[in-house]
């Protein structure tokens, strides 16, 4: 069985640059989770999903985070502009229910300048 | 923020030695996960715990839900190098939708 899939793995963008990261999770997998992860840190929630409804985006820094999961299968997070602050590594997660364990993908590592 | 406090932040041991990390809540958890994290990696499940007081072994990793449900431990005998990495632990608060929370992790070094 295929493990969540996430790309790009690496992106390099100067500041103020749009980037767009995408997301597949395991399949039968209702919810879908991004996650910020900074350098010698755990994750952190920025939002997650049950099928295409955002139920948690509390920590989505809205004004330049978007995220959508249309048909409630992939999802992709988008961040319009970039800034310095936002270099870290981005991490999808999947699990079968609200209550289960997370698998997650090899995420994608931002760097920008 | 991060509630959970994981401890120790590193571990430098002897290839062989016995290996304990541990988190600590100020709030009740009803789940808790350990993860492994490579370089370059995303985090890998080890032990999943549902329950207080549940011991949960895999290989050589024995995990415990502590019993007043805030601390989980984890436990690695007879370290090998291939062990290296970041280990974090994740809670999940209950009620609702059951938001998981993790710690900063304990990266262990195994020398041989």
């Amino acid at each position: 069985e295929a493990g969540v899939v996430q790309s790009p793995r690496y992106k390099i963008i100067e500041k103020k640059q749009p980037v767009a990261f995408w997301c597949n999770p395991i399949s039968g997998h209702n919810t879908l989770y991004w996650y910020l992860q900074n350098l010698g840190q755990g994750p952190e929630l920025l939002i997650r999903y049950e099928n295409e409804e955002a139920v948690d985006d509390s920590q989505l820094p809205k004004d330049r985070f978007s995220a959508e999961r249309l048909k409630g299968v992939d999802s992709t997070l988008k961040i319009q502009p970039a800034e310095l602050g936002d270099s870290a590594v981005y991490l999808c997660a999947s699990s079968p229910t609200t209550a289960g364990e997370l698998f997650f993908g090899e995420g994608s590592r931002l760097t920008v300048l | 923020g991060q509630q959970l406090n994981q401890s120790p932040q590193s571990m430098f041991i002897q290839e062989g030695e016995d290996v304990s990390m541990n988190c600590t809540s100020s709030s009740i958890f009803n789940t808790w996960l350990w993860y492994k994290q490579e370089p370059g990696e995303g985090p890998v499940l080890l032990i999943a715990l549902y329950k207080a007081g549940e011991l949960t072994s895999n290989g050589r990793l024995t995990a415990q839900f502590g019993i007043t449900r805030k601390d989980s431990f984890l436990n690695i005998s007879a370290s090998i190098p291939s062990d290296v990495g970041i280990y974090f632990c994740a809670g999940r608060t209950p009620g609702g939708w059951g938001k998981l929370q993790f710690g900063a992790g304990t990266q262990v070094v195994v020398t041989p």
